[in-house]
């Protein structure tokens, strides 16, 4: 069954820093989704990337997939205290989740 | 955009009754519904696929018995948690996707909390 890695696992930064977040597959990516979560919430979609090499972006988020190394990576540019919360990677027809990783933004 | 909604967002039942969720796709038909189980500071596990007018396919380690999952529309399906047990208490979550869709967005409900006395 496919697994999936998120680095690191927990994440501190200062608002306006920019961060990265990675996710990485035990099996070949045809396709990753990003969302968050504020914990006892929902999910929140953030992107889909059903491509290798595709990139996109929303905001000050963007993301990459890279089929060849089974990864993604999740990037956030001059992060606000906005986007504090749990970032999930998921992949798969079932759509299996990585075990997240918590973001903190002070101000 | 799509929605998907759960209910109740939270309930709390004495120990050996039975708990049921809904999940309602509101504005699109869904063919498969998921649900998943979340512990507290620990990420989505996935439980069971809700499939419309068959049984639902069960991951390994989820008793079937115990979560009876019922996907009798192509807009609702349910989860229900019989003889719930204190250790059964958690975040329960459901997510849908548009039918004739393999691929695509999943989109999520806002989750139903689970607390078993």
């Amino acid at each position: 069954s496919q697994e999936l890695e998120q680095s690191p696992q927990s994440l501190i930064v200062q608002e306006g820093k920019n961060l990265t977040i990675n996710c990485t597959s035990s099996k070949t990516l045809y396709g990753l989704y990003w969302y968050k979560q504020k914990y006892g919430e929902g999910l929140i979609f953030l992107m889909m990337l059903q491509k290798g090499g595709e990139e996109k972006s929303h905001e000050k988020i963007t993301a990459k997939l890279d089929e060849k190394k089974q990864q993604s990576s999740l990037h956030i540019t001059a992060s606000q205290p906005s986007h504090a919360g749990i970032y999930l990677c998921g992949a798969g027809e079932k759509l299996v989740f990585g075990k997240g990783t918590k973001l903190t933004v002070n101000p | 955009g799509a929605v998907v909604s759960q209910h109740p967002s939270w309930v709390i039942c004495k120990s050996g009754t039975s708990v049921k969720i809904e999940c309602r796709s509101l504005d699109f038909q869904a063919t498969t519904m998921f649900w998943y189980r979340q512990f507290p500071k620990q990420s989505l596990m996935l439980m069971a696929t809700s499939n419309e007018g068959s049984k639902a396919t069960y991951e390994q380690g989820v008793e079937k018995d115990k979560f009876l999952i019922n996907h009798a529309s192509l807009t609702l399906s349910t989860l229900t948690v019989t003889s719930a047990h204190p250790e059964d208490s958690s975040f329960y979550i459901c997510s849908a996707r548009s039918t004739g869709r393999s691929t695509g967005e999943l989109f999520f409900g806002e989750g139903s909390r689970l607390t078993v006395l």
